[in-house]
């Protein structure tokens, strides 16, 4: 079945340490894949994404992921964390099925930095 | 660009009665997606429009649930009748043809009581 898996429902982080958010993914073809932001009461926000191309890919806020195809992996990761990086982090990626697509999100990530 | 606009923002209902979520898109996206937030199953799709003409609405719970896009710039998610188990939140997304990239609206928190 086509999935994708965030293994951590937590990560704690001291500020000014490097993060890094785990995703893994299971699909055929070639993967698309997502990671996107949410902040307490608000919807998801859009972080950085996965295509074609160069492995590692940059995105808002000073976050990058790499792809790995070997591993089937996606990780988010920044150099140096900072507390208002504190929010639920959600890696997702594109399925086709029956000729349709949709996309499915992990289950999230809660990401806790430390002043 | 006023992004994503879901009404109304909360929402609390008794068990039974009908309630009607709203979405209006951003202008010039054609896709549109329903999707579900709860802390026991995560993010779900629900259901999701290409051109105002559903695609898969494979992840619509039951018969209970039903969603409309009449027009290019508004959706409708309908839940009748409204179980305490619908008790969520639900949020909207929109996205152009030829990009990746959703945009989600800031969500409906339903509490059914």
């Amino acid at each position: 079945a086509q999935s994708v898996a965030q293994p951590e429902d937590q990560v704690n982080v001291a500020e000014g340490n490097p993060l890094t958010v785990k995703c893994t993914y299971s699909v055929s073809g070639n993967p698309y894949l997502f990671w996107y932001v949410q902040y307490p009461n608000r919807g998801l926000q859009f972080l950085l994404k996965y295509i074609t191309g160069d492995n590692l890919v940059k995105g808002s806020y000073g976050f990058e992921a790499e792809f790995n195809k070997s591993q089937t992996s996606f990780h988010l990761k920044k150099p140096s964390a900072l507390v208002s990086d504190s929010a639920l982090y959600f890696c997702a990626v594109r399925v086709t099925t029956s000729g349709t697509y949709k996309y499915i999100f992990g289950t999230g990530t809660r990401l806790k930095v430390l002043a | 660009d006023a992004g994503v606009i879901q009404s109304p923002r909360h929402e609390v209902t008794e068990m039974g009665q009908e309630v009607t979520l709203r979405c209006k898109p951003i202008s010039g996206h054609n896709s549109l997606f329903w999707y579900r937030q709860t802390m026991m199953r995560g993010l779900e799709l629900l259901i999701y429009f290409n051109n105002n003409v559903p695609i898969d609405d494979s992840g619509m719970p039951e018969d209970r649930f039903s969603a409309k896009m009449p027009n290019a710039s508004f959706s409708t998610l309908k839940i009748q009748p409204s179980e305490p188990r619908d008790s969520a939140v639900y949020f909207c997304a929109s996205r152009t043809g030829n990009q990746e990239t959703q945009y989600f609206g800031p969500g409906t928190r339903l509490l059914v009581l």
